[in-house]
């Protein structure tokens, strides 16, 4: 398996939602991101796990909150988002920090 | 915060015809990447250069690198319609992108 798959593919959420987005890869690979991508703009850097545990937190607002739950898996929790937090959000794997990532296909987020 | 420039913006072509951007750099690096994007969804990986590298080849694409200029290149020779997409370089052990070229390639 050598993929990054993202669900869901399109979301939908109102200001006072809760959801989730979730990235998985099976490459075993020991760092894991999430970036942030506004229409027309390159990619912007969220959050980086390397062997599971948070390495960079690029001063995102805390109403995202990621969670690695195991080496596989990658977790983006959503509360209390505002319309302007709607953009793609990508994640991305590499075999460990500063390697050649690999990226999901991304989520599409919109924020009523 | 975006690392560089990357220049043109945005670049219409004919199929067969080359295709080249531009990127340009502020800081140091170990290495840069050059990546592809189509219609917003994931990034696929095309090439790594090292700083010690000057050139570099996979395929139809060459990349440059000139560390004193603290500039790179990407050069797709015979362009397709499938070719049509944004390419974005990146630098850094955490990517940081370039604000990326729109290529459109018209069959």
């Amino acid at each position: 398996d050598t993929e990054v798959t993202q669900t869901p593919k399109h979301l939908v959420m109102g200001m006072t939602n809760k959801k989730s987005l979730k990235c998985e890869q099976h490459m075993g690979h020991r760092a894991m991101y999430w970036y942030k991508q506004k229409a027309k703009k390159p990619p912007e850097l969220m959050f980086v796990y390397s062997y599971e545990k948070l390495s960079i937190n690029e001063s995102v607002p805390s109403r995202f909150s990621p969670e690695c739950p195991n080496s596989s898996l990658l977790n983006l929790h959503l509360h209390a988002l505002q319309p302007e937090d709607s953009a793609l959000y990508l994640c991305a794997s590499s075999p460990s920090a500063g390697e050649t990532q690999y990226f999901g296909p991304g989520t599409r987020l919109l924020v009523l | 915060s975006q690392q560089g420039e990357e220049d043109p913006q945005a670049l219409s072509i004919q199929e067969g015809e080359n295709a080249t951007m531009n990127c340009s750099y502020k800081t140091s690096i170990n290495n840069l990447q050059w990546y592809r994007q189509n219609s917003g969804r994931g990034l696929v990986h095309l090439i790594l250069i090292r700083s010690n590298e000057r050139e570099k080849h996979s395929g139809r694409l060459r990349v440059t690198l000139d560390t004193s200029k603290k500039s790179s290149s990407l050069l797709i020779t015979a362009s397709r319609a499938a070719d049509t997409a944004s390419y974005f370089c990146a630098t850094g052990d955490m990517l940081t992108f370039g604000g990326g070229t729109r290529l459109m390639v018209k069959p």
